[in-house]
């Protein structure tokens, strides 16, 4: 079947625009998350869905982030007016949750890119 | 607070040689480790991970890793690389909260 997809691939925007960036998960998958990988770092946890609700935002950097899953599936992650310090791969993953231990399986990313 | 080290930004070895990857967590609480591979324009994939049990796990393509709790380590190994095995290796922990906490990556480069 059909991995986690996201779009776009890339983005490129201006300093203090908005941007959204979407995910899709494996179909039946109901944990959803989000990780930013900035150049030469690991990924960063920012947050994670179960269902349609956030389970634990504790990742997210400040207001300016903000994740929706309005029903159960494909995710947005918004960032409003955007700063330089923004750029950086944004990767979703999504597991079936069962369990902790559940593998995690990852989308290609999002290269956010702020001039 | 959990942590991962991975103790080496870069390896560079020849092909048919044996390799060691290596990490080294903290956490005050029980963990699971995995090791995650990212192929040069390809996303994270999932290598190997230890739940529970037998502390030697493997992966379908030869490596594998060892939990040694009282080192806190787990280290990643081949006993013999191919030039497809070049790639960025990720260690990472989580426990119940679900979160994966990451190391910074080691880049295996596999020379003929």
């Amino acid at each position: 079947g059909a991995g986690v997809s996201q779009t776009p691939s890339n983005k490129v925007t201006e300093k203090g625009k908005y941007v959204e960036l979407r995910c899709d998960p494996i179909s039946g998958h109901t944990a959803l998350y989000w990780y930013r990988q900035s150049l030469g770092q690991g990924p960063e946890f920012l947050i994670y869905f179960q269902g349609t609700g956030a389970a634990d935002d504790s990742g997210l950097p400040n207001d300016r982030f903000f994740a929706v899953r309005p029903e159960g599936s494909v995710s947005t992650l918004k960032i409003q007016r955007t700063e330089r310090g923004d750029s950086a791969v944004y990767l979703c993953a999504s597991s079936r949750d069962r369990a902790p231990t559940d593998t995690q399986y990852f989308g290609p990313g999002t290269r956010l890119t702020v001039l | 607070a959990q942590s991962v080290t991975q103790l080496d930004s870069q390896v560079p070895v020849f092909e048919e040689a044996p390799v060691e990857l290596r990490c080294n967590y903290s956490s005050s609480v029980s963990v699971y480790l995995f090791w995650y591979v990212q192929y040069p324009n390809q996303g994270l994939q999932l290598l190997l991970k230890y739940l529970s049990g037998s502390t030697l796990v493997e992966s379908i393509n030869g490596f594998e890793a060892e939990f040694n709790k009282s080192q806190t380590s787990f280290h990643l190994r081949k006993p013999s690389v191919h030039i497809s095995d070049t790639a960025e290796y990720f260690c990472a922990v989580s426990g119940n909260n679900r979160k994966l906490i990451w190391g910074l990556g080691t880049s295996l480069a596999v020379n003929p």
